[in-house]
């Protein structure tokens, strides 16, 4: 079936530093891509998202782009600050059911 | 405001006793499920609807039910709660088109089972 590894967490880095949370999948047909953010005591928020192959999706400084080829879609941020600390979440969608897959999810610290 | 609401927020209650877990939203999506989110499990999905009473299960459908009476609604019923269903749960809503497939989630509902 449709899965998702992501990157073990818990991340931490100091502000500013550079961020990468890596995010394979496995999935029937073409799937579309999300990343989504859970702020401690919160439900998930859209972060960004990909419908086809090479587009990156991007908001708030955060980055990821669909890799067709290696079934990838990894985040990234150049420059991170302390209000980004929070679990983010990789997810597929695609299949007869159209369900997001979740990947397990990977808790983010930033400290000042 | 766009906006998926679950009720309530928090529940506690004892093994047996049946429960719902209401679910609406206010953007005429299409499709609508359930997750429920477990430590170190990510989030799976229990059921899902794609339109009014169309349901079919999810990943992990086992002592749960659902109804599809109105676009907006979507309830999620525990006839007979039992330990191992304590979990955080939420609700989301799409579109059905993946070109649209955005989906917008409830803020939770932590359920406990003792």
């Amino acid at each position: 079936g449709d899965s998702v590894t992501q990157m073990e967490g818990p991340v931490t880095l100091s502000e500013e530093a550079f961020l990468t949370i890596n995010c394979t999948y496995t999935a029937t047909g073409y799937p579309s891509l999300f990343w989504y953010v859970q702020y401690p005591g919160e439900g998930l928020q859209l972060l960004l998202k990909a419908t086809k192959a090479d587009d990156k999706g991007s908001n708030k400084g955060f980055e990821a782009t669909y890799r067709k080829e290696t079934t990838s879609f990894h985040l990234e941020k150049g420059s991170v600050q302390v209000s980004d600390s929070a679990v983010y979440f990789c997810a597929p969608r695609a299949g007869k059911s159209e369900k997001l897959v979740f990947g397990k999810g990977t808790k983010l610290t930033v400290n000042p | 405001e766009a906006q998926v609401t679950q009720n309530p927020r928090y529940l506690i209650t004892v093994t047996g006793k049946k429960l719902t877990v209401t679910c609406s939203q206010n953007m005429n999506h299409e499709y609508m499920s359930w997750y429920r989110q477990d430590p170190g499990l990510g989030l799976r999905q229990i059921y899902y609807s794609m339109n009014v009473e169309v349901t079919d299960k999810g990943d992990v459908p086992e002592g749960y039910k659902v109804s599809r009476k109105e676009k907006r609604n979507f309830p999620l019923i525990l006839e007979s709660p039992s330990p191992n269903q304590t979990s955080l749960y939420f609700c989301a809503s799409s579109f059905l088109s993946q070109l649209r497939g955005e989906a917008f989630f409830g803020q939770g509902t932590r359920l406990t089972v003792v």
